[in-house]
């Protein structure tokens, strides 16, 4: 009974290939983010759905690509993965309109491009 | 610019009071954010301080907020060892559903 799940928790990859990560939320929020956290614990926010609609695409190489299929899953695609992609990238849900409007996390992915 | 700012260590011992704080550049935020993350997990929500509030209190924790000088602050009571983390304050941008996280503070504290 996991609110926020994604898989797999680690991901280690060569360079050049195309990896996805997966997340799923069981809250009932209609949005949903990707945040990637570097090596010196720095979150920077990807994108951001809310209800399937994309209404955040921050300065993100076009090689990631999110893909919403309902309101309670958000995947991440990366092509032609690149050594600068390691990181820590960590899904997460909210419910705008709801008080305080805080995200509930996910574990993360430690992803790691060799 | 939209940086939020943390200092980035705070030691601290078995008792004593941690004071985090965050400096925050959006004065127009709603809501203002305290997470916790422990090593290998997601962040944990810790409390919130709506922004016409100046404290809030939860049980350890105390927030204090001055909008004037968009400065945050977290203040731990009796800090004990599983209080060790990362601490992040984040703020939500206006009209947006967008958070910008402070940069992170790493508390640890000493038995």
């Amino acid at each position: 009974d996991t609110a926020v799940s994604q898989t797999p928790k680690y991901l280690v990859t060569q360079m050049g290939n195309d990896k996805s990560i997966k997340c799923e939320q069981n809250l009932g929020h209609d949005t949903m983010y990707w945040y990637k956290q570097d090596s010196k614990k720095f979150l920077k926010i990807m994108f951001s759905y809310n209800n399937k609609e994309l209404i955040i695409n921050e300065t993100v190489p076009n090689r990631f690509s999110p893909k919403s299929p309902d309101k309670a899953h958000l995947n991440l695609h990366i092509n032609s993965l690149e050594l600068g992609d390691s990181a820590v990238y960590f899904c997460a849900s909210s419910q705008p309109g709801q008080g305080n409007y805080g995200y509930t996390f996910g574990s993360g992915t430690r992803l790691t491009v060799v | 610019g939209e940086d939020v700012e943390q200092s980035l260590f705070l030691s601290v011992r078995e008792g004593d009071s941690s004071v985090i704080n965050c400096t925050y550049t959006d004065s127009s935020s709603t809501y203002l954010y305290w997470y916790k993350q422990e090593p290998g997990a997601g962040l944990q929500l810790l409390t919130y301080i709506f922004s016409n509030m100046d404290m809030k209190q939860d049980q350890r924790l105390t927030v204090l907020l001055n909008k004037k000088d968009k400065h945050l602050s977290l203040r731990i009571a009796d800090t004990q060892t599983g209080d060790s983390a990362i601490y992040f304050c984040a703020e939500s941008i206006s009209g947006t559903y967008k958070y910008i996280f402070g940069t992170g503070t790493r508390l640890k504290v000493l038995a």
